[in-house]
């Protein structure tokens, strides 16, 4: 079974400072692996996915994430935080052998931009 | 945009009462879900849809139905309202390649 961890429910940064969030996967099969950004009273945009072409992937909004196998990690960064960074992100994974297989959510992790 | 759209965005209905949720999609996807978002919980999938009239349960489907007579609505019925069923709720659809999912824009139910 497929499952996802983000540390850390909530997570503040100042404005302009490093943004980390963590996401641990658990996949007994090659992950597709996704970021999601949910801006209040909104659906969830796709940030980023990682489909096994390169590690390191760039999305949306200077976003980036890197897929680390040995450490079972996805975690989400941006080098520079900004007030609109502001939402809530998922991280998910689905089976990458199957092109019909459902996602798994993470809980979420809100982010806090302090000015 | 992948072309979905939700109907109605908010609704505030009584215990006991029935509620259809729809989910309109341009795009013609063949794979169809709902969702339900709640506090602490992330997204958890109620019920998928694979194709016209071919559905399947998710993780927290008792007291919902679902039905898709066409491949553009995919409908999300409560039978019997319950509180416990006070949620936002997403429809997505999943794109050709990668898995990935695109969403709507989501229905704020609240069940008095």
């Amino acid at each position: 079974a497929q499952s996802v961890t983000q540390l850390g429910s909530h997570v503040s940064v100042s404005e302009g400072a490093l943004v980390l969030l963590r996401c641990n996967y658990s996949s007994s099969v090659p992950p597709y692996l996704f970021w999601y950004v949910q801006y209040p009273n909104q659906g969830l945009q796709l940030l980023l996915k990682y489909t096994s072409a390169a590690t390191l992937v760039k999305g949306i909004n200077g976003f980036e994430a890197e897929f680390k196998k040995s450490e079972t990690s996805f975690h989400l960064t941006k080098p520079s935080a900004h007030m609109s960074d502001a939402a809530e992100y998922f991280c998910a994974v689905s089976d990458r052998r199957n092109r019909d297989d459902k996602i798994i959510f993470g809980k979420g992790t809100r982010l806090h931009i302090l000015p | 945009d992948a072309g979905i759209t939700q109907s109605p965005r908010h609704k505030v209905t009584e215990t006991g009462t029935p509620v259809t949720l729809r989910c309109h999609q341009t795009e013609n996807h063949r794979y169809m879900y709902w969702y339900r978002q709640d506090p602490g919980h992330g997204l958890r999938l109620i019920h998928y849809s694979y194709g016209v009239k071919d559905t399947d349960k998710g993780e927290v489907s008792d007291g919902y139905s679902v039905s898709r007579s066409k491949t553009e609505d995919f409908l999300l019925t409560l039978e019997s309202a319950t509180s416990s069923q006070t949620s936002v709720y997403f429809c997505a659809i999943k794109a050709d390649s990668y898995n990935e999912q695109f969403f709507g824009p989501g229905t704020r139910l609240t069940v008095l």
